[in-house]
């Protein structure tokens, strides 16, 4: 079946702790994108890649990084988390870039108290 | 920079034909691209437009005016299950950046 999947579902942390969330595709798509979600805020694109080590920043990119060693693997990672960045968390991938028929993950719901 | 504006809520009767609007401002784009995203679950792709004009799709069809900066998801034969939200987006040219408006909830009532 083509999905993209992310882990975890739901995280709790505290401030400073670093966490990676996985996300990984099986579609061979070439795109892959971090969203995060905030009421009234729609989707806002963290960073993407174009295929593997090729990434960019997106409209929020303060406080994550990423990496694209395979091309099916996306994580991202936050290195010291922050009660700001409390949210809902998508991974995305496609075969191009852009909006075009984006296949998005089930979505991490993460904390930082 | 870019931006994309789409009514916050929208309000319909089961049966009913629905639009929403999204405009938007932008220096260059691929395609303005419509996703659908059911409360607490993952936004699902319903259409593309790359070019100006309608694209239909069952009951939902998609249209673009680039001359105009505005495009809309038209909704025909409204069921309950059509109740969620809605996001207009697009791929932008110069870069690879994919921007979405901030949604627009819909309400099908009975």
């Amino acid at each position: 079946e083509a999905q993209v999947t992310q882990n975890p579902r739901y995280l709790i942390t505290v401030t400073g702790k670093k966490l990676t969330v996985t996300c990984s595709q099986n579609m061979n798509h070439e795109y892959m994108s971090w969203y995060r979600q905030d009421p009234g805020l729609g989707l806002r694109q963290i960073y993407y890649s174009m295929n593997v080590e090729v990434t960019d920043k997106g409209d929020v990119p303060e406080g994550y990084k990423v990496s694209r060693k395979e091309k099916r693997n996306f994580p991202l990672i936050l290195e010291s988390p922050s009660p700001n960045q409390t949210s809902l968390y998508f991974c995305a991938s496609s075969f191009t870039q852009g909006a075009s028929e984006q296949y998005f993950g089930p979505g991490t719901r993460l904390t930082v108290t | 920079g870019q931006s994309l504006e789409q009514p916050s809520e929208v309000t319909a009767v089961e049966g009913a034909i629905v639009q929403i609007n999204c405009t938007y401002q932008t220096s260059g784009f691929y395609g303005l691209s419509w996703y659908q995203q059911h409360d607490g679950g993952a936004p699902t792709f319903l259409s593309y437009n790359a070019l100006d004009g309608l694209e239909e799709t069952g009951r939902f069809s998609s249209f673009l005016s680039r001359s105009d900066s505005y495009g809309y998801l038209l909704l025909q034969e409204l069921q309950m299950k059509d109740s969620a939200s809605y996001f207009c987006a697009l791929g932008e040219t110069g870069g690879f950046k994919t921007i979405f408006g901030a949604g627009t909830r819909l309400f099908v009532k009975a």
